[in-house]
């Protein structure tokens, strides 16, 4: 079955540092899918980015991005320059595609960041 | 707006009563999906539809629980009998039928039973 983990309860920054949420994944699939979401003090779940297994390519979108690595299974997500509107629950998700009409997606227990002024 | 949207936003009901809740998902989106979400913690997924047709179910989803899409547009998902324990956020959020397509959520309804 699958698994996210956020080992990250909370975790607080000062405006303008750099911070890393950890995002590590437990699937038995070899074609599944990664998301990070966010979700402000508003309770509206924000999509950020996706990822498929088959491509560990890191990416960059403006101050935030994310780093992929089969090898650990982990898909952590940096927020550089850090503000105050990026205080938020983040939370990882695992999407495994057995068939066309089947889909298990799995959320972790998500990361609270709060950025301070 | 064309995102999703939930109604109502907020129900607060007395043990043992039933409750309905209704989501309109992006119009295109031919999946559907329900999700419990309590304090501190992520999403759980409850059900979810491809077009009216209801695929797969937790087992979360106790016979109390019933979920419908009858024109595979709005869904409406019913509580009877409500417990305590059933006070949650009820998030439901639409996609398209490609697993790699992400999840686009409502807002969300918040349940507080008494």
């Amino acid at each position: 079955a699958q698994k996210v983990t956020q080992a990250q309860t909370e975790i607080s920054v000062v405006e303008k540092e750099d911070v890393t949420l950890d995002c590590v994944y437990e699937t038995r699939d070899t074609t599944y899918y990664l998301f990070w979401y966010k979700q402000p003090p508003s309770g509206e779940l924000v999509f950020l980015i996706r990822r498929n297994s088959f491509d560990e390519q890191n990416e960059i979108s403006g101050r935030y991005s994310w780093n992929f690595q089969k090898s650990t299974s982990s898909f952590n997500f940096t927020i550089t320059a850090s503000q105050v509107v990026d205080s938020a629950v983040y939370f990882c998700a695992l999407s495994e595609a057995p068939d066309n009409y089947g889909q298990n997606f799995v959320f972790g227990p998500g990361t609270r960041l709060s950025v301070l002024p | 707006d064309t995102g999703v949207s939930q109604d109502p936003r907020h129900k607060i009901t007395k043990r043992g009563q039933n409750v309905t809740f209704r989501c309109d998902p992006i119009s295109e989106h031919n999946r559907l999906y329900w999700y419990r979400q309590t304090l501190g913690q992520g999403p759980e997924f409850l059900t979810y539809f491809q077009n009216e047709a209801q695929l797969e179910k937790s087992r979360l989803l106790s016979d109390r629980f019933s979920a419908e899409r009858p024109k595979g547009s709005f869904s409406t998902l019913e509580i009877q009998r409500t417990e305590q324990g059933d006070s949650a956020m009820y998030l439901c959020a639409s996609s398209f039928t490609i697993p790699s397509n992400e999840q686009f959520f409502g807002p969300g309804t918040r349940l507080t039973v008494l």
